[in-house]
């Protein structure tokens, strides 16, 4: 069964530096979604990617956060200057055409 | 705000017994999944419903839109069926949107 990869499935970083968060969706899915998850909390909304842009965003999806699809496969979220409340479970997920949700198996951030 | 509610947060069952989580919804959806995560953090999907009833080996989703509201049942549960299970809803008239998710149950089942 087809899958969506994140990479890497933890790490930790020093406060204020850059992190890269990548995931490869499924070839044939067309839009793309970044959700998080605090420790304890509930999975909260992101950013969504549609036809090479954003298509929606949240209220936490500032300027510290960009999305990217820089080859036609590979979907990154980029976290500028990351801060201790960064840290949480980050989830990449597509949809295909008439198919539901797949979620990636989740990059685990810790900012010390 | 729109939110989703679950409920129990927390339900702790004996192996055999007959499971349901329920999960309402504040205004109009164009879907409704019922997710599951393991204590590892990773999630998956089990039903997508916009009307009506799934079933999945020992997993049923119903959903009535009138009353805004969805339950996942279980029967026959299994230890190895503990895990978080979240609803998530995607507000608005297209399938594509983004989740808008409940706070999880967590299920434990004894042997």
């Amino acid at each position: 069964e087809p899958e969506v990869t994140q990479t890497p499935s933890h790490q930790v970083t020093q406060m204020g530096q850059e992190v890269i968060l990548r995931c490869v969706p499924i070839s044939n899915h067309l839009y793309f979604y970044w959700y998080r998850q605090i420790l304890g909390q509930k999975v909260e909304f992101l950013v969504s990617f549609y036809n090479n842009e954003i298509s929606e965003k949240s209220e936490i999806f500032d300027d510290q956060f960009s999305v990217e699809r820089p080859d036609g496969s590979n979907f990154t979220l980029k976290i500028r200057s990351t801060k201790l409340e960064d840290s949480a479970m980050y989830f990449c997920a597509s949809i295909g055409q008439g198919n539901g949700y797949t979620f990636g198996s989740g990059t685990r951030l810790t900012v010390v | 705000k729109n939110e989703v509610e679950q409920s129990p947060q927390n339900l702790t069952a004996q192996e055999g017994e007959f499971i349901t989580i329920n999960c309402s919804y504040s205004v109009g959806i164009s879907a409704l999944h019922w997710l599951q995560q393991h204590p590892g953090g990773g999630i998956v999907s089990l039903f997508m419903l916009s009307s009506g009833k799934k079933k999945h080996g020992r997993l049923i989703a119903t959903i009535n839109i009138q009353e805004k509201h969805s339950s996942l049942h279980i029967t026959a549960s299994h230890p190895r069926d503990s895990a978080v299970y979240i609803c998530a809803v995607i507000y608005g008239g297209t399938s594509y949107g983004k989740l808008t998710f409940g706070q999880g149950t967590i299920l434990t089942v004894h042997p």
